[in-house]
């Protein structure tokens, strides 16, 4: 089955500075790349999401690259805010489910 | 329009014990997906559910069983109870099956196996 590493599992950065999670998956077929955002006592929230024939996709301060030749995906927050504070999940599709990343907690200093 | 909804919020159960937990998907969506979360990790799927016909399985043991309704509701159920199966449990929606399509997730039921 898929296999889906997510790295770092902590971070802090201070308010104003960029924030970048990478996630590595082990099967070649994966073609969609959700990320979620998770806030305590919550359900996981869809941020942003790139499908295989894309390799950037932009909203607003949030972008997610993805490599299909090295199978790594990455989130980027810039100019970070506090309520950027919360868990990420990186999660791909293969065969008939998503396997998800085991998260990042990023910690936004004000 | 509402998100997807989840009930009860929080359950408390004993060992042997069994439990239904509830999922209303989001209005059009016709695929519901279920997942259980422990404290720390990503979600792992449990079940996929589009037009009331199981559409995916994960790894997990035939005490927990699902069924979707005709309004695309779904119900997931839990027998024989263990320490275990202590997690939230999510329930997700989407417009339908397939390996592109946006899943979006409830709030959970927090179930404690006592």
């Amino acid at each position: 089955g898929e296999n889906v590493e997510q790295h770092p599992s902590t971070l802090s950065v201070q308010e104003g500075d960029s924030a970048v999670i990478k996630c590595t998956y082990s099967d070649s077929a994966s073609n969609y790349f959700p990320w979620y955002k998770q806030e305590l006592g919550k359900g996981p929230q869809l941020i942003i999401d790139i499908r295989s024939n894309v390799g950037e996709k932009k909203d607003q301060r949030i972008a997610v690259t993805l490599n299909k030749t090295a199978k790594h995906f990455s989130l980027h927050i810039t100019e970070t805010q506090p309520e950027d504070s919360a868990v990420y999940f990186c999660a791909a599709f293969f065969g008939n489910q998503f396997y998800f990343g085991t998260g990042t907690s990023l910690t936004v200093i004000p | 329009d509402a998100g997807v909804t989840q009930s009860p919020t929080h359950l408390i159960k004993t060992r042997g014990q069994h439990v239904t937990l509830r999922c209303s998907p989001i209005s059009g969506h016709k695929s519901v997906s279920w997942y259980q979360q422990v404290l720390g990790q990503g979600p792992q799927f449990i079940f996929q559910y589009y037009e009331k016909e199981e559409r995916g399985r994960g790894n997990f043991p035939d005490r927990f069983s699902a069924r979707q309704f005709p309004n695309y509701s779904s119900e997931l159920n839990v027998n024989a109870l263990l320490l275990g199966d202590s997690a939230l449990y999510l329930c997700a929606s989407s417009l339908m099956s397939g390996d592109n399509q946006p899943q979006h997730f409830g709030d959970g039921t927090r179930l404690s196996i006592l």
